[in-house]
């Protein structure tokens, strides 16, 4: 059973480009939850999305970033126009239930550098 | 925003040692989840506890859930080279649609 994985693992962009970061979650899992993490520091929640439908999207920024995950296909998170404060570890999570119970599992992150 | 404090941020060990680390919050948790992260990957999970009171072990780790419901602690007994990695706990809030709320970590290093 393959674990949650994240494609591209580095991501290199100028200023003003667009980054898209995609996550496929493991086998069986319809959760998937984004984070972000700055160096020296913990992971913080942007947003939680299940098959089709933005559950919860109170961490995400109001402007630029967005996130889907489609009926058929990897959740994407994408940000326009990037700027250098974007440069940060991205992190996906997906957990095959939700509530009390809600044991989430990372990928390898994708590690997104702005120039 | 909620914030959960990590405490020790970092510290050394020697092979063999025990140590312990712990996480405080102001807000009441109903999951505590600790994690192991090393350089360049996504954060391991470790143990989940659900329970007030509950004691979790994972072979040489051991988690408890305070009673309180507000602080969680984490002892690895034995320790060995690698053991070293930075060490998150994360919890849930009761009112939360599931998203994790995580300390800022507790570094391990080996001694010089």
């Amino acid at each position: 059973n393959a674990g949650v994985m994240q494609n591209p693992r580095h991501l290199v962009r100028r200023r003003g480009q667009e980054a898209r970061l995609r996550c496929s979650p493991m086998k069986g899992h319809s959760h998937v939850y984004w984070y972000r993490q700055l160096p020296e520091e913990g992971l913080k929640f942007m947003v939680y999305l299940q098959k089709e439908n933005i559950i919860d999207e109170s961490g995400m920024p109001k402007e630029r970033f967005s996130a889907e995950f489609p009926k058929e296909g990897p959740s994407i998170l994408r940000i326009q126009q990037v700027v250098r404060g974007d440069s940060a570890a991205y992190f996906c999570a997906s957990s095959p239930l939700t509530g009390r119970y809600n044991e989430q599992f990372f990928g390898p992150g994708t590690r997104l550098t702005v120039l | 925003g909620q914030q959960l404090n990590q405490s020790p941020q970092s510290m050394f060990i020697q092979e063999g040692e025990d140590v312990s680390m712990n996480c405080t919050s102001s807000s009441i948790f109903n999951t505590w989840l600790w994690y192991k992260q090393d350089p360049g990957e996504g954060p391991v999970l470790l143990i989940a506890l659900y329970k007030a009171g509950e004691l979790t072990s994972n072979g040489r780790l051991t988690a408890q859930f305070g009673i309180t419901r507000k602080d969680s602690f984490l002892n690895i007994s034995a320790s060995i080279p690698s053991d070293v990695g930075i060490y998150f706990c994360a919890g849930q809030t009761r009112g939360s649609q599931g998203n994790l709320i995580f300390g800022k970590g507790t570094k391990l290093s080996v001694k010089p």
